[in-house]
């Protein structure tokens, strides 16, 4: 089993959509996690970063952490086309972010 | 453009051979990340040095190395290459290496091995 499971998708919503990323992982030790966005052939970049248990908003962007749970969320309103992307989850046990495992991605497609 | 500058962009090689591929991170960054994506694994961290040390270790195999220079580039070698080491390889930098420091990724070097 994986240390970090993301639901598979694909999501195809219309434009306007609120869009729900999931991700569950086993380790508790996980105390960082993050959200990636990733365009075909394009590296990833940062969309939220998170630490323990709580919400964070970013504009229309949302980033849920349920430790109790060992759950983490993305919710994306009002979506736009330019949010079609594969959108990965990552976690990481210390402050160093760039040693984080990371979930396979969900991609995601907005339809005008 | 996140300022992180990987070469070459694609790379077709045979089986057995030795590839390198380069980062040039982001101005003035310290910490260097290397990471493997392929359809089976995902994204897998695989090495990260630190202002010319290495830092920490991932699911490196034994063929591969990297190394970071005093100009603070960084190259990952692969050796004895296999069909399984074709993917995308993204070297990734940031400031430092804390919390809440952000990480660029570059575009990658996309590696057939055939």
């Amino acid at each position: 089993q994986k240390e970090v499971e993301q639901d598979p998708g694909p999501l195809s919503v219309p434009e306007g959509a609120i869009v729900s990323l999931n991700c569950t992982y086993s380790n508790s030790a996980f105390q960082y996690f993050m959200w990636y966005r990733q365009y075909s052939r394009k590296g990833p970049e940062l969309l939220m970063y998170t630490y323990s248990s709580g919400n964070k908003e970013d504009g229309r962007f949302t980033a849920q952490v349920d430790k109790s749970s060992k759950y983490i969320s993305l919710f994306i309103r009002d979506s736009q086309p330019s949010d079609s992307a594969t959108y990965l989850c990552a976690m990481s046990r210390n402050t160093n972010a760039g040693k984080s495992t990371f979930g396979d991605g969900t991609t995601l497609t907005v339809k005008p | 453009d996140s300022g992180v500058t990987q070469t070459p962009k694609h790379l077709i090689t045979a089986t057995g051979q030795r590839v390198t591929l380069r980062c040039s991170p982001r101005s003035g960054d310290l910490s260097v990340y290397w990471y493997q994506q392929s359809l089976d694994q995902g994204l897998q961290f695989l090495i990260q040095y630190y202002n010319g040390e290495e830092r920490a270790k991932g699911n490196i195999l034994e063929r591969f190395s990297a190394q970071q220079f005093p100009d603070l580039h960084s190259e990952l070698n692969l050796s004895s290459l296999e069909l399984g080491d074709s993917a995308l390889y993204f070297c990734a930098s940031s400031l430092l290496d804390t919390a809440g420091n952000t990480i660029y990724f570059g575009e990658g070097s996309w590696l057939t091995v055939v």
